[in-house]
């Protein structure tokens, strides 16, 4: 079984500042990583995801994400921030082989000041 | 492309009640899942089919729910009856990804029905 952390339930930040949201993982098998981001009154909507190959990935809208085996992080960074990014972002986690469901984690909110 | 329809978009009803949520995928996609969300635990995975099939209902919270999919092009999550405590927002979710849902294919999300038992 895999599980998600996210470290931090919020995160203000004013506009045009980088921003970082922290995303850790466990499990016991080689991991697929996704990156989701959701709007009020929206379904989810997918920024990125990790497979193999790169570590550094770059996904919609600006954003991307390192994976860190060593660290078991995929944390998702922007340089700079609008308006239009607040939304809630959710790290997800899935097993490589076999049917293993992905596991999101509680989410993180994204509050950008203007 | 047309995304994922949920229906309704918002439901609210007395409790003892049955609901009945409903969802389309996107055409072509072969596996579906149904997800409930809430302030207190988040996104959690309540049935997955694959070609039609359930695969895995292990979150199903109990049977007061049951989740069909007739044919690839529409499912029903239904709960009888419904308590105070399903409150929540339920989304569906498609994928190309047959096997494993992981994989190289993303889900796509409908806009989520939410649902309150008074």
């Amino acid at each position: 079984a895999q599980s998600v952390t996210q470290l931090d339930s919020q995160v203000p930040v004013f506009e045009e500042a980088p921003v970082e949201l922290r995303c850790n993982y466990s499990s016991s098998v080689s991991v697929y990583l996704f990156w989701y981001v959701q709007y009020p009154n929206q379904g989810l909507q997918l920024l990125l995801k990790y497979l193999s190959g790169s570590t550094l990935v770059k996904g919609i809208n600006g954003f991307e994400a390192e994976f860190n085996k060593s660290q078991t992080s995929f944390h998702l960074r922007k340089p700079s921030v609008h308006i239009s990014d607040t939304a809630e972002y959710f790290c997800a986690v899935s097993g490589v082989g076999g049917y293993q469901k992905v596991t999101f984690g509680i989410g993180t909110k994204l509050q950008v000041i203007p | 492309d047309a995304g994922v329809i949920q229906s309704p978009r918002h439901e609210v009803t007395e409790m003892g009640q049955e609901v009945t949520l409903r969802c389309k995928p996107i055409s072509g996609h072969n596996s579906l899942f149904w997800y409930r969300q809430t302030m207190m635990r988040g996104l959690e995975l309540l049935i997955y089919f694959n070609n039609n099939v359930p695969i895995d209902d292990s979150g199903m919270p109990e049977d007061r729910f049951s989740a069909k999919m007739p044919n690839a092009s529409f499912s029903t999550l239904k709960i009888q009856p419904s308590e105070p405590r399903d409150s929540a927002v339920y989304f569906c979710a498609s994928s190309r990804a047959a096997g494993n849902p992981g994989g190289d294919q993303p889900q796509h999300f409908g806009d989520g029905t939410r649902l309150s038992i008074l």
